[in-house]
């Protein structure tokens, strides 16, 4: 069975500073998807950015960028120019076929001014 | 394009109560998912439909939850009866069948049982 691990429970930054949360999976799959979630207070999962196993080159959205290492089944998120609006849960989700995801614990990051 | 609507928002009840979530997904999208988020925890799974028939179930304490999706559109959660333990956050998730980018999810039910 898959499983995704967040390291790190609690995270702060220094806002416009820059900041990486963690992430390793456990997978005997070649192919599959890893996406990273932004949980705010409001409680809905909104998509922060995904990642196709078969892609090498690392995807990026604006302020976010991830470390892709396939062969190290790691997945971290970089956030740059933090902002206070990026506090939130963060997790780190993994998906074989793009509809059995399955998340971490998370991580709480707080943006502080 | 409306997002996936969930309610009650928040829901307090007793111990050996019942109670029940609904979401409507978005539009045209076949998959829905359940997930029970505890507090503290990454959301888990507890069911999955395409259209009305259901896809996985695995996870779902079947003595007590139970799902329907009837006509493929709206869903309903239930439980009965409700533990302390059940106290979480049920979300709710929709996509297009197949679709690899991710899912879109609701804002949730708050669920307290005191």
């Amino acid at each position: 069975a898959q499983t995704v691990t967040q390291s790190q429970p609690e995270m702060s930054v220094q806002e416009a500073e820059t900041v990486t949360l963690s992430c390793t999976y456990d997978t005997s799959e070649n192919n599959y998807y890893l996406f990273w979630y932004k949980q705010p207070p409001s409680r809905q999962m909104i998509l922060v950015i995904r990642q196709e196993a078969y892609k090498q080159q690392n995807a990026t959205e604006n302020r976010f960028s991830v470390n892709f290492q396939k062969a190290a089944k790691s997945f971290s998120l970089k956030i740059s120019d933090s902002q206070l609006g990026d506090t939130a849960m963060y997790f780190c989700a993994f998906s074989s076929r793009g509809d059995d995801m399955r998340f971490g614990a998370g991580t709480r990051l707080t943006v502080k001014p | 394009e409306a997002g996936v609507a969930q309610s009650p928002r928040y829901k307090i009840i007793e111990k050996r109560q019942s109670v029940a979530f609904w979401c409507n997904p978005i539009s045209g999208h076949a998959t829905l998912y359940w997930y029970q988020q505890i507090l503290g925890q990454g959301p888990k799974l507890l069911i999955q439909f395409q259209n009305n028939g259901v896809v996985d179930d695995s996870q779902l304490p079947k003595d007590r939850f139970s799902a329907e999706r009837l006509k493929g559109v709206d869903s309903t959660l239930k439980i009965q009866p409700a533990k302390l333990e059940d106290s979480a956050v049920y979300l709710c998730a929709s996509s297009i069948t197949g679709d690899i980018y991710g899912y879109t999810f609701g804002s949730g039910t708050r669920l307290t049982v005191v």
